[in-house]
């Protein structure tokens, strides 16, 4: 079973914090994804990234970075953490053996931002 | 952006019964259909994906129907059980990349 993993469960940070949020996977997929998730919206993609150190702009990239400096690694950054980055954020991942194949979910990482 | 629409936003059924949702979206530029379902503390989870017109997936007591004519798909649980309580996600890939957009899902919760 592919297996993705995300550093941390909760993470509280103050505004103005550098934040990094981690996410590894061990299956080799090509495909890796930043999403969060909120109250009444659907999840909204931040970024993605289609093989080491490529990088592509999800529908809400504002306030966010990305590096992939390995396959199995992608970690979302936040430059200036505010409140209204307050989320759960999900990293997934997918080979690149065509669209039909699913998602693979991290468990998410809930920050919350004071 | 694409719309991707799913209703109810949430449903209380009890156990036993028989439920479905929707999920509509955009016919044109369709690729292929997800369904996920995500319970409390855990990781979504892939049910089906879907590419054809016509399409009919089934797993154990849930299955799910495509119409990329008039652009919805329907999830069927049959003999709701209260381990089926998630909330129940449908995505639209536009073959673009392998991005997926994503609705707000439905909130399904089965009690005794």
């Amino acid at each position: 079973d592919v297996k993705v993993t995300q550093s941390s469960r909760y993470l509280v940070k103050r505004t103005g914090e550098k934040v990094f949020l981690e996410c590894v996977q061990d299956m080799d997929h090509e495909n890796m994804f930043w999403y969060r998730q909120d109250p009444g919206l659907g999840l909204r993609l931040i970024y993605f990234s289609y093989d080491v150190k490529m990088k592509e702009k999800g529908d809400i990239p504002e306030g966010y970075s990305v590096s992939r400096e390995k396959k199995e690694r992608f970690s979302l950054i936040l430059e200036s953490a505010s409140t209204n980055q307050t989320s759960m954020y999900l990293c997934a991942s997918l080979p690149s053996t065509g669209n039909n194949s699913p998602l693979h979910f991290g468990n998410g990482t809930r920050l919350t931002v004071t | 952006i694409l719309n991707v629409e799913q209703s109810p936003q949430s449903l209380h059924v009890q156990e036993g019964d028989s439920t479905n949702f929707t999920c509509s979206f955009p016919s044109s530029n369709f690729y292929a259909l997800h369904w996920y379902r995500w319970e409390t503390a855990k990781s979504p989870e892939a049910l089906f994906v879907m590419t054809l017109n016509g399409d009919e997936k089934k797993k154990g007591r849930i299955s799910a129907t495509l119409n990329t004519k008039e652009g919805y798909s329907y999830l069927y649980i049959k003999g709701s059980q209260p381990e089926d309580s998630a909330t129940y996600l449908c995505a639209i890939n536009t073959g673009t990349a392998s991005k997926l957009t994503f609705g707000t899902g439905t909130r399904l919760q089965v009690t005794l």
